[in-house]
């Protein structure tokens, strides 16, 4: 069984604060890291898939980095907004063809 | 942009009822999935459906657990005996492969919300 963790469970930063999670991952077999972006009610959604030691994927103010070799992946979100208020998961891809997800990240940005 | 669609988005069942879950893929998806998460756990992977079979399964997908492809768009998951430990968000995804990248993203639906009483 793979264990895919993130940390912190949950995190409360003020709008305009830059932050960063973290999702760690057993480096054997890796095949590619997905993140997501899940708000209540809502599906889901891709953020990245990395899938190369020293990956560094942008998406407006959300960035992702990864190391295969020690098994980790960061997100960071620059300037927090409250739209950005949401659990992130990420989720270990191999070649079982399916996803192992961490327990996310619940990110609560205030106005 | 195209979606994975579940229905029903809440169902509540007493215990020892059989549930069946509905999702429309995206229509040029080739991979169907179904994940749940129950409350305050991971989500977790259940079953993985390729050209018409199961292709991976997970130890939870036990005999009560049953999936299908009755008319090619939609893709249904039956529990037969809901226990109450079934009660979660079940979770549909289908899959693409990106052009650029080669790796395969998931696109979820919202999800369906079972409670077992």
């Amino acid at each position: 069984i793979l264990n895919v963790e993130q940390s912190p469970q949950s995190l409360h930063v003020q709008e305009g604060d830059s932050t960063n999670f973290t999702c760690s991952f057993p480096s054997s077999n890796f095949y590619a890291l997905h993140w997501y972006r899940w708000e209540t009610a809502k599906s889901p959604e891709a953020l990245f898939v990395m899938t190369l030691n020293g990956d560094e994927k942008k998406k407006g103010r959300i960035s992702a980095t990864l190391n295969t070799k020690e098994g980790y992946s960061y997100l960071y979100i620059k300037g927090s907004q409250p739209e950005d208020s949401a659990t992130y998961l990420c989720a270990l891809y191999n070649a079982g063809n399916m996803l192992t997800f961490g327990g996310g990240t619940r990110l609560m940005v205030k106005p | 942009e195209p979606e994975v669609t579940q229905t029903p988005s809440h169902q509540v069942t007493q215990m020892g009822q059989e549930v069946i879950l509905r999702c429309v893929p995206i229509s040029n998806h080739l991979y169907f999935y179904w994940y749940r998460q129950i409350l305050g756990q991971k989500v977790e992977f259940l079953v993985s459906f390729y050209n018409n079979e199961i292709s991976e399964k997970s130890e939870i997908f036990d005999d009560q657990f049953s999936v299908e492809r009755p008319d090619g768009s939609n893709f249904t998951l039956k529990i037969r005996s809901t226990k109450l430990e079934d009660s979660a968000m079940y979770f549909c995804a289908s899959r693409y492969r990106t052009p650029s990248s080669g790796a395969n993203v998931l696109t979820f639906g919202a999800g369906s919300r079972l409670t077992v009483l």
